[in-house]
């Protein structure tokens, strides 16, 4: 079983509509988790951090579910310019290292 | 604030050549990170260094070395390229428990 795993996709979701991913994670140590957006042959931006009363910013909402070891993002009204790849990472403080998914594609249809 | 940057952004080598790709970031982070992403694959982590003066390994160290002589840049080494290494390599940046910022990438063509 992958450390971090992500639906690869696509998501094919018309112009408007709400989205959501899913991101499982294996080891329960994990203690930072983080959501990350990659535009073809760009480098990976960091979206948002996931707490664990969950936070929102503007239409993208991310939660954690620590006791089923998993994260979640929410897109409302989606744009055009959502279509991305998207990238979920998770990090134990003991250790330095970042555990990436392989990301969602995600492409808005107008 | 320019973040992490990177140089070059783009270089073709020849096989057996060497260079060396410079990261440098001004937000003081303790953390920096080499990755490669190849076409349509996710991110695989080449070095990382949690300070200055070190260095360790990640999944795909061979054919590589780093240093990490002062705390704002960390420096990938190819010192014989080959077609395998050709790839998109990305420099990230990082403090304890906070997320990685990435440098725009270079692109590296071996022929």
């Amino acid at each position: 079983r992958k450390e971090v795993e992500q639906d690869p996709g696509p998501f094919n979701v018309p112009e408007g509509a709400t989205v959501a991913f899913n991101c499982t994670y294996s080891n329960s140590a994990s203690q930072s988790f983080f959501w990350y957006r990659q535009d073809c042959r760009k480098e990976p931006k960091l979206l948002m951090s996931v707490y664990s009363s969950g936070n929102e910013d503007g239409r993208f909402t991310a939660q954690l579910n620590r006791a089923s070891q998993y994260i979640s993002l929410l897109i409302r009204d989606s744009k055009l310019s959502d279509s991305a790849t998207y990238l979920c990472v998770v990090n134990m403080d003991s250790n330095y290292q970042l555990i990436w998914g392989a990301g969602t594609k995600l492409i808005i249809k107008p | 604030n320019a973040g992490v940057t990177q140089t070059p952004k783009f270089r073709v080598l020849k096989t057996g050549q060497s260079m060396t790709l410079l990261c440098a970031q001004d937000m003081n982070h303790e953390y920096m990170y080499w990755y490669r992403q190849d076409p349509g694959m996710g991110l695989r982590l080449i070095h990382y260094s949690v300070g200055e003066g070190t260095t360790a390994k990640g999944e795909v160290p061979d054919g590589y070395n780093v240093s990490r002589l002062k705390k704002q840049n960390f420096l990938l080494g190819l010192e014989s390229a080959a077609p395998s290494q050709t790839s998109v390599y990305f420099c990230a940046s990082r403090d304890r428990q906070d997320g990685a910022f990435f440098g725009q990438g270079t692109r590296l063509t071996v022929v």
